[in-house]
């Protein structure tokens, strides 16, 4: 089957960086994906890595070391409006379309 | 347009209704889901529609049905449920390109259904 585990909480201040880590293990493995969901809304989309390294896009960034089994999302710049919960992602057992999500980790950003 | 609609937003019903849920995208795109999200948890897939055709069902109970009317429209029918099937109800969709592994989903704002 899948499991991902993540960090449940993590607390930072306005503009400082922040490190959400992902280790996963898996049936095959398809790539590994982020998603935000604020309280009360829909997860939405980060970013995707289907190999080893750095991806940026704007603020965030996410990595990928296969090797580990490990991911983590990078927020730099934090704003309060970063505050939500993250989600690390991997498709289901034998690559099926879906996914299955890791438990989440709430980010609180504080003034 | 990036916007998948579901309908009602919140919906309370006793353990004999019979209630459905609705989703709805103009993306073009050809896989729907269903995720059920706990409180303080992650969604959970229940259902996969791929090309209008139902894939996979995660071991959901019966008394959850879906319905894929056509490539834009899904439905989730609701009978004899039960207080513990009170959660967020999350539909998504993605292009299923080929093996579908690296679609993006795209989340609807969800129903948030309780069981009384």
């Amino acid at each position: 089957g899948q499991s991902l585990e993540q960090p449940s909480e993590v607390t930072a201040v306005e503009g400082a960086i922040v490190q959400i880590n992902c280790t996963y293990q898996t049936s095959g493995f398809y790539g590994l994906s982020w998603y935000q969901q604020h309280d009360g809304g829909a997860p939405t989309f980060l970013s995707y890595n289907a190999l080893d390294g750095l991806e940026e896009t704007g603020r965030f960034s996410s990595f990928l070391s296969r090797s580990d089994s490990y991911g983590y999302l990078l927020l730099q710049e934090l704003q309060m409006k970063d505050s939500a919960s993250y989600f690390c992602a991997v498709p289901p057992r034998g690559g099926r379309r879906a996914l299955t999500f890791g438990s989440g980790t709430r980010l609180q950003v504080q003034p | 347009d990036t916007e998948v609609t579901q309908t009602p937003k919140h919906l309370v019903m006793g353990m004999t209704n019979k209630k459905s849920l609705k989703c709805e995208q103009h993306m073009g795109h050809r896989a729907m889901y269903w995720y059920k999200q706990k409180a303080k948890k992650p969604p959970e897939l229940m259902f996969v529609y791929s090309y209008e055709k139902l894939s996979i069902n995660e071991s959901v109970p019966s008394r959850f049905s879906p319905e894929c009317p056509n490539s834009s429209l899904l439905n989730l029918h609701l009978h004899a449920l039960q207080p513990e099937d009170s959660a967020l109800y999350l539909c998504a969709s993605s292009q299923d390109r080929a093996g579908g592994v690296s679609d993006t989903q795209y989340f609807g704002p969800g129903t948030r259904l309780t069981v009384l």
